[in-house]
């Protein structure tokens, strides 16, 4: 069974840094893309980057460019989603989910609520 | 940019109904590249159909996609109670690579 299971919530202060982790079973993940998605409160869906985690190729959407860092251990079959200064607009649900070959994300992470306050 | 436009925003419909979603793109997208999800209150998205047209794994037969040009469609047949949910489609192809539409409420009449 394919499982894709993130890291807990977060609360964080502006300005602080972050590396949220989305642990991938059940399929081989050296040959699936790994996308991340985000949806801030009340919103629809936004997709933020995928990681290919066979050569850790990665590509943005261009509004996330710079604001955030994909990566993946293929050793422990995880990828990584990360902030290194959080702003208070990057409160949302946050999603992993695998990406199919038509393109499609099958399997979805839990989600991670990440909450950015002072 | 390919940008994805939902209509309606809202479908207000009774269990048993026959739902229409439409999902237009700016440029033309791919039917390989189309899908389709569900997501409810406090869920995960679900994908229900991929490549425009083709269900997902477990996915009951009274969701059916189709394609007309740049037009997509999500149709639900009957709708059962547990149909009403919040539904998206998503494409991938240029930069952005993949985008999703702004979500198409069905809701209970």
């Amino acid at each position: 069974e394919v499982q894709l299971v993130q890291s807990g919530p977060e609360v964080k202060k502006p300005g602080e840094s972050l590396k949220i982790s989305c642990k991938a079973s059940g399929y081989n993940f050296n040959t699936y893309w790994i996308g991340w998605v985000r949806q801030m409160p009340g919103k629809g869906l936004e997709w933020m980057g995928f990681i290919y985690p066979a050569d850790s190729e990665t590509k943005y959407n261009p509004s996330f460019q710079g604001q955030v860092t994909i990566s993946a251990d293929k050793s422990i079959t995880t990828a990584y989603l990360q902030w290194t200064s959080l702003k208070a607009s990057d409160t949302a649900i946050y999603y992993c989910a695998r990406v199919t070959p038509h393109r499609a994300f099958d399997n979805w992470g839990q989600g991670t609520l990440l909450t950015v306050s002072s | 940019e390919i940008v994805l436009t939902q209509s309606p925003g809202t479908l207000s419909l009774s269990p048993g109904d026959r739902a229409t979603l439409s999902c237009r793109a700016s440029q033309r997208v791919s039917s390989n590249y189309l899908a389709w999800y569900q997501q409810k209150p406090g869920q995960t998205p679900r994908l229900l159909i991929y490549a425009a047209s083709s269900r997902a794994t477990g996915i009951p037969d009274r969701f059916s996609g189709s394609e007309s040009g740049t037009d997509f469609n999500l149709t639900i047949s009957r709708l059962e109670p547990e149909d009403f949910a919040v539904y998206y489609c998503q494409q991938y192809g240029r930069s952005p690579q993949f985008s999703f539409g702004p979500g198409t409420k069905v809701d209970i009449k």
